[in-house]
This record gives C-alpha cells, structure tokens and sequence, in this order.
C-alpha cells in the first residue's frame, strides 16, 4: 500500500520558533509538494521539489524554506513561526496523479 | 489566478440520488483531477481526464471535459453516506523541469444524508 507520511497530527508551537515539519514516501516519486489549506482558500502550494537537492518556489513560499537531502523525505521550515502560518499542511508526492499525507494541523500561538 | 472554481460550494443530498459537482478554470490545461478529502484528513485522488477526452468513467464516478467552454463536471451517482466529503478539482497547467504542478480549486462540500 502506497504511503505518504507526515511527522505530526497536531503541532503547537510559539511565535518565533523555528519548526519542522517532515515528509516521507515511500513511493520513490521524483516530485513532492508541500501545501498549505485554509478554510475559503482551497491548497495553496507552498514549495515543490522534482529531485533530490532540488526545490521550486510555489504561489506562497514567504516564511518558508524546505530541504530535500533524500529522495523519499521532504521537510518544510518555518524559520520563525508566526500567527499567521497556523494552518493545516499537506504534503503530496507524485507524477500526474498525486498521493497525499494525512496533513499536520499547526497551531502557532 | 489559475485556481478553478468549483460550482456549487456546497451540496446536501439523500443517499441514493446523483451528485454533480461543476469546475470551471481559466487556461489552457494538460489534464484535470478530482480529489476527495474526507474531515480533515489528506486528498485522495479519484479521477483524472486528459485534455484530449471527453468523459470517463470510474465506478460510480463520472467526469466529463469541455476543453472550449473550461469545465469540468463530477457525476457521482447511487450515493451513499460514505460519499460525504469535500471535493476538488485540480488542474495541470504543465511544468518546467519536468516538474508538474497542480493548481487546486477552493473545493466544496457534499453532505449525503441517510
């Protein structure tokens, strides 16, 4: 069975703190996503990446950076949470077809 | 923005009837996908329809594509309790790099009652 994991359910963090969120599949897919999705906003895409080492900027990627030192595992870094990076945040990886995570709910106090 | 717009925001139906959720976006696309999400859990993809076809069919899904007017419409029909969730319709404008990016719509919420 074809699986996306995400590290956490539920985060609360504090502003200002450095957070992370990782990703991994076991798919061995090239492409992986990280996504943010606010009531009335649908996902909005945060950062892709479509190889190891390699990341593209997506519609919203202010405040965020992301790492992708292996194939299967993608990270996501707020480097300073701030209020308004409370949200839930799916990660997906896939060609065409995407397959996502069960989504991380950040609270950021 | 590319973002579709799915149409109506929110149905309520009783089990057993057909559900049709429409799709509309804004250029030229390579294919179109509808996801499902159940209450607050991930996207699961259902269907995706290539630019070049017109309808296919999944089970109890439908979809069908008009490339001239932009949209897309999701049939599902018989349905059932365990059809409640939010769907989207998602679009794929192509990428570069060999990247391909999806662009989501806001989604909507179908509510099937038993």
């Amino acid at each position: 069975d074809v699986k996306v994991t995400q590290s956490s359910r539920y985060l609360v963090k504090r502003t200002g703190e450095k957070v992370f969120l990782e990703c991994v599949q076991d798919m061995d897919h090239e492409n992986m996503f990280w996504y943010r999705q606010d009531p009335g906003l649908g996902l909005r895409l945060i950062y892709f990446s479509y190889d190891v080492k390699m990341k593209e900027k997506g519609d919203i990627p202010e405040g965020y950076s992301v790492s992708r030192e292996k194939k299967e595992r993608f990270s996501l870094i707020l480097e300073s949470a701030s209020t308004n990076q409370t949200s839930m945040y799916l990660c997906a990886s896939g060609w065409n077809e995407q397959f996502f995570g069960p989504g991380t709910r950040l609270t950021v106090l | 923005s590319q973002q579709g717009e799915e149409d109506p925001q929110a149905l309520s139906i009783q089990e057993g009837e057909n559900a049709t959720m429409n799709c509309s976006y804004k250029t030229s696309i390579n294919n179109l996908q509808w996801y499902r999400q159940n209450s607050g859990r991930g996207l699961v993809h259902l269907i995706l329809i290539r630019s070049n076809e017109r309808e296919k069919h999944s089970g109890r899904l439908r979809v069908t594509l008009d490339t001239s007017k932009k949209s897309s419409s999701l049939l599902i029909t018989a349905s059932r309790a365990a059809d409640t969730a939010s769907y989207f319709c998602a679009t794929d404008y192509g990428g570069q790099g060999g990247s391909e990016k999806l662009v989501f719509g806001k989604g909507m919420k179908l509510t099937v009652n038993p």
